[in-house]
């Protein structure tokens, strides 16, 4: 049983199209999370939820639209898909303060 | 051997020796710091962590030093098997408390093991 599961694994896509990405988790935990790898491995947070209330927004472009359903649930909505957001999108929860999160297995967003 | 560089770091060791892999961390209020290990096509798995007020903690053949001081923080693997072949990340808990609590992660350091 997946204790973060993200769907889909792989999604590519044309320019300009509206996407989104689901992630459930069965963890128990109150907050979810929203990360962005780059071609450079490098991981950067783009939200966070924090049962179902958003509580971090990294100056992330308003095309990208978090919603969190209940507290398991934390799905990204992107409109007018450009070039620059291929990336790997990660999807974490976390039990608070001081635990460490718990990933996903990350969604390969290609825009072409 | 230790990794240095701008961009993603890469560390070569022979299968059974010793891995030494560093971070540097920014803030000196952070007060919580995990690592990652991220193996190709596959999401971070927590590997080990501590809490500022302790310089070291031990695992299954893993021990996380952390210096203050110098704002440092290293991740030894002993006897070090392919299966250990992975990106490393530290990250750090900069984002204060309560709700607004964050993990920022470090750049990652590629661990290469030859059999």
């Amino acid at each position: 049983d997946t204790a973060v599961s993200q769907t889909p694994k792989y999604l590519v896509t044309q320019m300009g199209n509206d996407k989104s990405i689901k992630c459930e988790q069965n963890l128990g935990h109150d907050t979810m999370y929203w990360y962005k790898q780059d071609s450079k491995k490098f991981l950067k947070i783009m939200f966070s939820y924090n049962n179902k209330e958003l509580i971090i927004n990294e100056t992330v472009p308003n095309r990208f639209s978090p919603k969190s359903p209940d507290k398991a649930h934390l799905n990204l909505h992107i409109n007018s898909l450009e070039l620059g957001d291929s990336a790997v999108y990660f999807c974490a929860s976390g039990a608070g303060q001081n635990y460490g999160y718990t990933f996903g297995s990350g969604t390969r967003l290609t825009v072409v | 051997g230790e990794s240095v560089g701008l961009h993603l770091p890469t560390l070569s060791v022979q299968e059974g020796d010793n891995s030494i892999i560093n971070c540097a961390y920014s803030n000196s209020a952070s007060d919580y710091f995990i690592w990652y290990k991220q193996e190709s096509g596959k999401g971070p798995q927590f590997i080990i962590d501590i809490r500022s007020n302790m310089d070291k903690r031990q695992g299954q053949r893993v021990t996380v030093l952390l210096n203050k001081t110098v704002k440092h923080l290293s991740l030894q693997i002993a006897a070090t098997q392919p299966g250990d072949s992975a990106v490393y990340f530290c990250a750090e808990n900069k984002g204060g408390g309560g709700s607004n609590y964050k993990l920022t992660f470090g750049k990652g350091t590629l661990l290469t093991v030859n059999p």
